[in-house]
């Protein structure tokens, strides 16, 4: 079974400031590894995703995640935040397919991370 | 259309009513998954479809939930004689899954249920 932490249930940052959320995982396969971001009621929308090749992991509006697996961790940075930042981010593993029909795919969530940017 | 949709966006029921929760996949995605989201629980992921079939049922709550496919497409949540402790956002998610859990999954807005 896999399970996923989120160190940090609630982030306050300043706004241009840098910002790492954190992320830990537990898993005795081989996982995939996500970031999703929501706002405030919506759905999620997926930031970057490790999947193999290099551990460095860039994805859209600005953000990178380092998958270190001797840490079993896959922490999210970004430089420089702004105020539409805000909002709560959860990291997600899935155990990798080998094959047609062998995993399921679901996501195993941490319980989230709310980011606050004040101005 | 161009995502996953999901209706209705919100719903208010009396304990004890059942409840239908749709949700539309982006058109040519076989892969099909219910989340529940709750204060309490965090995001749960509650059953899969590939296809019409649901390979493991095992992630659902209680034999109260149940959950179908039709032709590839639509799925149907079903909560029988809700509790207050159903309430909760549902997000439905698709994706085309060629492999395994390397493709991403495209959430939907959610419907969030309120159980009085």
């Amino acid at each position: 079974a896999q399970s996923v932490t989120q160190l940090d249930s609630q982030v306050p940052v300043f706004e241009e400031a840098p910002v790492e959320l954190r992320c830990n995982y537990s898993s005795s396969v081989s996982v995939y590894l996500f970031w999703y971001v929501q706002y405030p009621n919506q759905g999620l929308q997926l930031l970057l995703k490790y999947l193999s090749g290099s551990t460095l992991v860039k994805g859209i509006k600005g953000v990178e995640a380092q998958f270190n697996k001797s840490q079993t961790s896959f922490h999210l940075r970004k430089p420089s935040v702004h105020i539409s930042d805000t909002a709560e981010y959860f990291c997600a593993v899935s155990e990798s397919g080998w094959d047609y029909g062998g995993s399921q795919g679901n996501l195993i969530f941490g319980k989230g991370t709310k980011l606050s940017v004040k101005p | 259309g161009a995502g996953v949709s999901q209706s209705p966006s919100n719903k208010v029921t009396e304990k004890g009513k059942d409840v239908e929760l749709r949700c539309d996949p982006i058109s040519g995605h076989t892969a099909l998954y219910w989340y529940r989201q709750s204060l309490g629980q965090g995001l749960e992921f509650l059953i899969y479809f590939q296809g019409n079939s649901a390979p493991d049922k095992s992630g659902l709550p209680s034999d109260r939930f149940s959950a179908e496919r039709t032709g590839g497409s639509v799925s149907t949540l079903t909560i029988q004689r809700t509790q207050q402790e159903d309430s909760a956002v549902y997000l439905c998610a698709s994706s085309s899954r060629q492999r395994g859990g390397r493709e991403t999954q495209y959430f939907g807005p959610g419907t969030r249920l309120l159980v009085l």
